[in-house]
């Protein structure tokens, strides 16, 4: 499965809503599609699986939707934290995939 | 608590071999299984595969077919990941993690760099 993410690059501003898009050349199965966050020179960190589904400690500022092919991750009100990187996986098979990634970038 | 501690970094020729440590603490290793994750410098999150450390049967991803190999030993609670024949696009960090998608909880190492460079 091959996954796009859109855009390439967000640029806004603290407090502002962030909508990330993450596609994929086939149907996800059970919706096994997880987000991670990556911080420059920090390893990545799980925010959502299954499509919808809050890791342990992620704030409700998160949050994931999303069926089939099309998913979504929204952040409500980005804080300074959450300017990085931004990746979706497929988890579904064999090899897993990611996403190229979104980066979130000051306005 | 559950840390996963990884080996330093490495600078290795073209043909040579590494192998990186994950050492688990805090939980045994057999419980969980274990996944290896690479990103090159500049670039994105590459899956590598992962390994069921309750059985030892690895799963590699299709790019790195014969050059990989995940291993385990359960008495020192580590995992391992070597590759041969490196190749200077092998340069990378090289991420251990164990994450369990079905409770959301997850722990990384903090990554190895190894570089491959003549």
């Amino acid at each position: 499965t091959v996954l796009t993410q859109s855009p390439g690059t967000l640029s806004l501003s603290p407090g502002e809503r962030a909508t990330l898009s993450c596609r994929a050349s086939q149907s996800i199965s059970s919706n096994y599609l997880a987000w991670y966050r990556q911080k420059p020179g920090r390893s990545p960190r799980l925010l959502i699986y299954g499509a919808s589904t809050r890791a342990t400690g992620i704030p409700d500022r998160f949050s994931g939707s999303g069926s089939g092919t099309d998913f979504t991750l929204t952040i409500s009100r980005l804080e300074p934290e959450d300017f990085a990187v931004y990746y979706c996986q497929d988890y579904s098979t064999s090899p897993q995939t990611f996403g190229q990634g979104t980066k979130v970038e000051i306005k | 608590q559950v840390q996963l501690v990884q080996s330093g970094s490495e600078l290795k020729k073209p043909g040579a071999s590494v192998k990186v440590s994950c050492k688990a603490s805090g939980y045994t290793l057999s419980s969980h299984g274990m996944i290896w994750v690479r990103q090159a410098p500049g670039h994105g999150l590459e899956w590598m595969g992962w390994i069921n450390t309750n059985s030892g049967i690895p799963t590699y991803a299709q790019d790195f077919t014969g050059r990989l190999v995940f291993s385990l030993d359960i008495s020192v609670n580590t995992a391992y990941l070597q590759i041969t024949s490196l190749k200077t696009e092998d340069t990378a960090m090289y991420y251990c993690a164990r994450i369990d998608y079905g409770s959301g909880s997850q722990y990384w190492g903090q990554g190895t760099l190894v570089t491959v460079s003549s």
